[in-house]
């Protein structure tokens, strides 16, 4: 089992929707979370960081964690084709970050 | 405020040769970590220095060192260069638990 679990994708979804992106981690003294977003050709940009179960929001985009369930999300509102981008899930580990594969965002205008 | 940055920014290796890449972190964060990420897959993580200590160490093999200097930049060594090697190098700084990737460094092994 890997450690931290993203489908890999594409997600695709029109412009103005609702973007879903889902992740599952197996560690479960994991105490903060991440996502990053990567253009392609570039390096992973920190958009969001989550330490506490429930939502958290920042603009168009809201974390949701629960570590029941050992689960992170991301929900992208308004969803532009700039949001197009391999989103990356990152939990802690033993001094250090473990990311997963990532997701495929595409959104078609 | 300067970002993260990484020197080179790109480079080309035979099988073999030894590679430096350096890093400097953004001004006031004290960690520095490095990690590799090849196409499709996300970072790996390699090491973490804090206060020029190693902090931690990914499954890499003896071939990869790193040290960090008094001015909380670092260097990333690789040395007898597999083809397995090519990759992105990420450096992230952090002053408590986000971390900040610089633009990387891309390392092709031929």
């Amino acid at each position: 089992q890997k450690e931290v679990e993203q489908n890999s994708g594409p997600l695709s979804v029109p412009e103005g929707a609702i973007a879903s992106l889902n992740c599952t981690y197996s560690d479960r003294v994991s105490q903060s979370f991440f996502w990053y977003r990567q253009y392609s050709g570039k390096s992973p940009e920190l958009i969001m960081s989550i330490y506490s179960n429930g939502d958290k929001e920042d603009g168009r985009f809201t974390a949701q964690l629960n570590k029941a369930s050992q689960y992170v999300s991301l929900l992208i509102r308004d969803s532009q084709p700039s949001d197009s981008a391999t989103y990356l899930c990152a939990v802690t580990g033993f001094q250090k970050l473990v990311f997963g594969t990532g997701t495929r965002l595409l959104v078609s205008p | 405020d300067a970002g993260v940055t990484q020197s080179p920014t790109h480079l080309i290796k035979t099988r073999g040769q030894h590679v430096t890449l350096r890093c400097s972190p953004i001004s006031g964060h004290k960690s520095v970590s490095w990690y590799q990420q090849v196409l499709g897959q996300g970072p790996q993580f390699i090491f973490q220095y804090y206060e020029k200590e190693e902090r931690g160490r990914g499954n890499f093999p003896d071939r990869f060192s790193a040290r960090q200097f008094p001015n909380y930049s670092s260097e990333l060594n690789v040395n007898a260069l597999l083809l397995g090697d090519s990759a992105l190098y990420l450096c992230a700084s952090s002053l408590d638990h986000e971390q900040f990737f610089g633009p990387g460094t891309r390392l092709t092994v031929l």
